[in-house]
């Protein structure tokens, strides 16, 4: 199995820009996660999906950053319109039946 | 509230000596699992701990959940450059699988 894919790995955009961060989870597995990692405030749950379905979406800053998840196998997250404080490495992980978390490679954000 | 506290922030060891991070949580945990990230990298499961006063082991890690299930904590024996890296705890939900997670803490090893 290949593994949680995201894409891009970086991205370095100027403020005021739509950023779109993109998934795709493990085959089979059931949840989706986003986090986000900043030095100072560590690893955030953004939102979480299961079947697709956002069961609970608090951890997302605010009405900039938005998720969705069309079908089993993509998700993407969505920033617009991107910030400076947004600077951050997104994750994305996926799961099955409340196990084990399996995070991708992460991606690194940088709004100048 | 949801928040795990993870002790100490960071630490630095001289190769061979041991090491140990704890986890506590006002409330009780239905389950905890930790995690390793390492340095430029994504975190990585470790290990899973349900039951109360449950010891698993894994090599040279040392992974215990508290009798009253509000803390936990991850001993390493004889620590290893190997070893370097963030370790986390999260708490996570038996029903919908939800994950939070601590701080972290961070170890340095020096050769």
């Amino acid at each position: 199995d290949a593994g949680v894919i995201q894409s891009p790995r970086h991205e370095v955009t100027e403020m005021g820009q739509e950023v779109t961060l993109r998934c795709k989870p493990i085959s089979g597995h059931n949840s989706l996660f986003w986090y986000r990692q900043t030095m100072m405030r560590g690893l955030e749950l953004l939102i979480y999906f299961n079947n697709n379905v956002p069961i609970d979406d608090s951890g997302m800053p605010e009405d900039r950053f938005s998720a969705k998840m069309p079908n089993a196998s993509f998700s993407t997250l969505k920033i617009q319109p991107s910030e400076p404080r947004d600077s951050a490495v997104y994750f994305c992980a996926s799961s099955f039946l409340a196990g084990e978390l399996f995070f991708g490679e992460g991606s690194r954000l940088t709004v100048l | 509230g949801q928040q795990v506290m993870q002790i100490p922030q960071y630490q630095h060891v001289q190769e061979g000596e041991d090491f140990t991070t704890y986890c506590n949580s006002s409330t009780t945990l239905s389950n905890i699992q930790w995690y390793k990230q390492r340095p430029g990298g994504h975190p990585v499961f470790l290990i899973q701990l349900v039951k109360s006063g449950e010891v698993k082991k894994q090599k040279r890690l040392t992974f215990q959940f508290g009798e009253a299930k509000k803390n936990s904590s991850l001993h390493i024996t004889a620590t290893q450059t190997t070893d370097v890296g963030t370790y986390f705890c999260a708490r996570g939900s038996s029903n919908t699988g939800k994950l939070i997670f601590g701080q972290g803490t961070t170890l340095q090893v020096k050769p």
